[in-house]
């Protein structure tokens, strides 16, 4: 399986900033999505990011509020911008198959559990 | 759109017994993939098990098994000999290929009591 790492693992910030949040991976994949997880709750797909095209945002996500970049094979972005509270979450990256794999299975990165003040 | 439900939202077992989660989809696909992930309070999700709709055999991985009914679209887990490292949250996921995103459900918050 790959192997993913994500930067910050946490975070306190103050609302009004933003923050962004590193997903790499070991291999180049085709397909990298974000996901939020509030309190409590199940996960919920913010955006599928594309190598070489913008990423593709899931309804009540919007680009401004959650840029994402995705400049390489092995690596994307995640921005939360003008947090607020309700912004505390935690944010996790998923990665799809190896390039020239055809599995099913996605694996997930460690996580980052943000908190907005 | 495919849905994924559990109807669980909390499970308790007693250490060494056998538990079983619930799960049920909805989805017009063929075929398609489904997975068990466990969520420890690390946070990190860690894939438990899988099953490919098109495999008619029940995926097996050491205490965890799944009884998957197609017709009724239906995945339960099946944990044996419960330790308390199985304490987590329990998420079903569809998939339908490898490059669209994973469909959660709600989760069941399992607790394995000494």
């Amino acid at each position: 399986s790959a192997v993913i790492s994500q930067k910050p693992s946490r975070d306190i910030c103050q609302r009004g900033t933003s923050l962004t949040i590193q997903c790499q991976v070991d291999s180049q994949v085709t397909m990298m999505f974000w996901y939020r997880q509030q309190p409590g709750q199940s996960l919920t797909l913010i955006a599928t990011a594309n190598q070489g095209s913008e990423a593709t945002y899931e309804s009540g996500f919007v680009i401004d509020k959650f840029p994402i970049s995705r400049p390489n094979l092995t690596f994307s972005t995640l921005t939360v911008s003008n947090m607020s509270p309700e912004d505390s979450s935690i944010y996790l990256c998923s990665v799809g198959p190896r390039t020239g794999e055809s599995t099913d299975t996605q694996y997930f990165g460690p996580g980052t559990r943000l908190t907005v003040l | 759109a495919q849905t994924v439900t559990q109807s669980q939202p909390e499970m308790s077992v007693q250490e060494a017994e056998t538990v079983t989660l619930s799960c049920t989809y909805d989805t017009s696909e063929s075929n398609y993939y489904l997975f068990w992930y466990k969520q420890p309070p690390s946070r990190q999700m860690i894939l438990v098990i899988r099953q490919e709709a098109y495999k008619q055999q029940n995926a097996t991985e050491n205490r965890f098994s799944v009884n998957f009914q197609k017709a009724a679209k239906s995945f339960s887990l099946k944990i044996s000999d419960s330790q308390l490292g199985d304490t987590a949250m329990y998420f079903c996921a569809f998939i339908d290929s490898g490059n669209t995103p994973l469909v959660f459900g709600k989760g069941t918050r399992l607790s394995v009591i000494a």
